[in-house]
C-alpha cells in the first residue's frame, strides 16, 4: 500500500521564525489533507489540497502531485503553532481510508 | 469547532466494563469512521459508515462493536478491553463517497475532538 513520510520528525523553533514541514507519499494520490493535532488530542484541518499551492493567514501548502510531495509553510511561528502536524492521503484501494504519516512535532517556544 | 462532537472526552474502565463512545456531526455528512491513535503510532482507521452501512472494518477485534443508527450519529460500544486498547478514539465524518477506488474522488474529513481511553 501507500507509505506516507513526514520530515522532520521533531522541530524547535523560536516565536517569529519560519518553517518548512515535508510530506512524501510513494504512489499517485487524488488529493492530500494537513491537519494540525492540538496537545489536546484535537486534529484541526488546515488543507485540503490535491496539488498547486492554497494559503490561509500564516500558512500555505504546496502539493506537487506528480513528484508526489507536499510541503507545508508555518511563517511567523506562534506558541500556538506548537502541537503534531500530519498528512494524509487516500488509500488508492479505498477513498474512505487515509493513510497517515507519522507527523512533525512542532515545539514554538516564547 | 469542527462540527463533530464526542462524548465523554476522557474514559477510564475496567477490563470488565462495558462503555460506549459517542459521535455526533452536525455537517450534514453521510460518512462517519473510527479512528485509533495509539501512543507513538499513526492513526488507524478502525471503521467506516456510508450512509449508516458498515464499509469499511479493518480487522478490528470483537471487542470494539460499532453503531450508526443515523447519518448524524455514531456508537463505539466497549466490552472486556485489554489494557493495550488504551488510547485516543477519534471520530470523523464527511460526505459520502460514490465510488471506490482511484477514479473516485476523496471527499475531506473532519474530526471530533477524541476521547482518550484509559483501560486498567
Amino acid at each position: 500500500g501507500i507509505q506516507v513520510e513526514q520530515s522532520p520528525p521533531d522541530l524547535i523553533l523560536q516565536e517569529g521564525a519560519n518553517s518548512t514541514l515535508r510530506c512524501n507519499f510513494s504512489d499517485s494520490v487524488n488529493n492530500l489533507q494537513w491537519f494540525h493535532q492540538n496537545p489536546w488530542g484535537q486534529l484541526i484541518n488546515l488543507f485540503y489540497i490535491p496539488s498547486g499551492t492554497k494559503q490561509n493567514g500564516r500558512l500555505s501548502a504546496t502539493t506537487v502531485a506528480t513528484e508526489r510531495y507536499s510541503l507545508l509553510y508555518i511563517s511567523s511561528s506562534q506558541t500556538t503553532d506548537s502541537g503534531v502536524y500530519f498528512c494524509a492521503v487516500p488509500s488508492m484501494d479505498s477513498s474512505y481510508k487515509l493513510i497517515f504519516g507519522s507527523g512533525t512535532r512542532l515545539l514554538v517556544r516564547p | 469547532e469542527t462540527g463533530v462532537t464526542q462524548t465523554p472526552r476522557h474514559l477510564v474502565m475496567g477490563m470488565t466494563n462495558k462503555k460506549s463512545l459517542k459521535c455526533e456531526q452536525h455537517l450534514g455528512h453521510n460518512a462517519m469512521y473510527w479512528y485509533k491513535q495509539s501512543a507513538k503510532k499513526p492513526l488507524e482507521l478502525m471503521f467506516v459508515y456510508n450512509f449508516k452501512e458498515q464499509t469499511e472494518n479493518n480487522s478490528v477485534p470483537s471487542r470494539f462493536s460499532p453503531e450508526c443508527p443515523n447519518s448524524s450519529h455514531l456508537f463505539l460500544h466497549l466490552h472486556t478491553l485489554q489494557p493495550e486498547d488504551s488510547a485516543l478514539y477519534l471520530c470523523a465524518s464527511s460526505q459520502a463517497q460514490d465510488r471506490r477506488g482511484p477514479e473516485s474522488s476523496y471527499n475531506e474529513q473532519f474530526f471530533g475532538p477524541g476521547t482518550r481511553l484509559t483501560v486498567l
